[in-house]
Parts: C-alpha cells; sequence; structure tokens
C-alpha cells in the first residue's frame, strides 16, 4: 500500500474487555513503532520491532499491553482486561530502518479506543 | 535524548510565511532535528529534518543555527490547511531504536 494503515479506525468497548489492534506498515518496512496519544497530549512511545522481534518495549505501560509482528509485515498490539485509562489514540509508524542514518519514521491515522 | 523547547501556540495571516522555533540547546553531534505535525484527528505528518545544514523540500524550509542550538522551521506561504500542532524533536544518527519523543508541539493557527 502507499502508506500506513491502520484498523480498526475507531473501537469502543467495555472496561475488562480485551482488544487487538492492527498495523499493516509499508511495504518493506523493517522497523515498526507503536505510540499513544492521550486526549489533549503528546505522542506516547510504547514499543519497537526490528524485523520481528522487539528489541525496546519499554514504553509498554503495564503487562496488560503486549505487541507482536509476523513476517516482517503486521503488527497486533493487543490489550488485556482494558480500562478507562486506556482510552487513547494508538499510533503505529514504519521505517525503512531503524535508528542509525537518522531513518524517518512515517505514521498511520491511528485507531481511536474508547473504553467505557 | 536532547529536550526541545517551543512556544505553545502561534497565529499566522494566510499567505505569510510562518516561523516557528525551536531550541536544542543540549543537542549532540550526532543528533538530527525532525520536524512533524499533527493536523487534528490526524496522525503525525513527516515535514523535513536535518543535521547542520540548511534544507528545503516542497513543504518547508528548516534552518539550523551554526552552533546547532536552536533551529526555525519556515512554511513560506501558509495556508489554512497548515493549522497544525508542530512537533520539533531531535533524534540520534545512530545506536538508537529510533523511537521519537515527542514533547508538546507549537499550535500553529493560520488566519485568513
Amino acid at each position: 500500500g502507499a502508506g500506513v494503515s491502520q484498523s480498526p479506525s475507531n473501537k469502543v468497548t467495555e472496561k475488562g474487555k480485551d482488544v487487538e489492534l492492527r498495523c499493516d506498515p509499508i511495504s518493506g518496512h523493517t522497523a515498526l513503532y507503536w505510540y499513544r496519544q492521550r486526549l489533549g497530549q503528546g505522542l506516547e512511545f510504547l514499543i519497537y520491532f526490528q524485523g520481528n522481534s522487539a528489541p525496546d518495549k519499554s514504553g509498554l505501560p503495564s503487562d496488560r499491553f503486549s505487541a507482536e509482528r509476523t513476517g516482517e509485515s503486521v503488527s497486533t498490539l493487543t490489550i488485556q482486561r482494558t480500562q478507562q485509562e486506556d482510552s487513547a489514540v494508538y499510533l503505529c509508524a514504519s521505517s525503512f530502518l531503524a535508528g542509525g542514518q537518522g531513518e524517518t519514521q512515517y505514521f498511520g491515522p491511528g485507531t481511536r479506543l474508547l473504553v467505557l | 535524548d536532547a529536550k526541545t523547547t517551543q512556544p505553545p501556540s502561534m497565529d499566522c495571516a494566510e499567505g505569510r510565511a510562518a516561523n516557528l522555533p525551536c531550541n536544542h540547546s543540549t543537542i549532540s553531534g550526532n543528533e538530527y532535528v525532525y520536524w512533524y505535525r499533527q493536523i487534528h484527528s490526524q496522525g503525525p505528518q513527516y515535514i523535513i529534518h536535518g543535521l547542520k545544514n540548511n534544507e528545503t523540500n516542497e513543504m518547508a524550509s528548516l534552518i539550523i543555527t551554526e552552533d546547532r542550538k536552536s533551529s526555525t522551521l519556515i512554511l513560506p506561504h501558509a495556508t489554512l490547511r497548515d493549522t497544525a500542532v508542530y512537533y520539533c524533536i531531535v533524534r540520534p544518527y545512530s545506536g538508537n531504536t529510533g523511537k521519537l519523543i515527542f514533547g508538546q508541539g507549537t499550535t500553529l493557527q493560520v488566519k485568513p
């Protein structure tokens, strides 16, 4: 595809339910990032993938959050037992490489999650 | 990663140049300056980046001071569609996962 895509675009769930958010990076991009943006706030880094491995998970807020990536392509962010404070926009970005040579990240439109 | 300081908000008249400043006084020699913007309800959009030389592309120009402690993003002819939050980010060239650390940015309001 031409850009990073994310699905669903909006998700409303009840407290305590599990949710899965999907990210399709730009074809050929080896690095993939998840960020979270609470209402009126800046972006917070969650996790970074290089290929299928995740060398940096330092931003995951709790063990209810996990992510995986298969085949250097699609990534899924899973939030278990959702809480109201999980309500936010979850953004995915990809880049051809990570870190070195100042690789540029391109963002998807985000998934807006509302936990009731 | 170096921290950046930006004014919280700015106004600009449509058709005029918008000059958005950013201070990054603790920037290291191997850190790039990146600019992104976020239009309401959209994901961040890459604008431009640079190391020490001034850069220009179809969207904007980036002016970096000689000591690299500050920079200015210039939108030469602002339009109403340029109304957005603009983020200045510094990021290492290497030895880093590449994660971006976003501050609060500058909310640019372009007025007719």
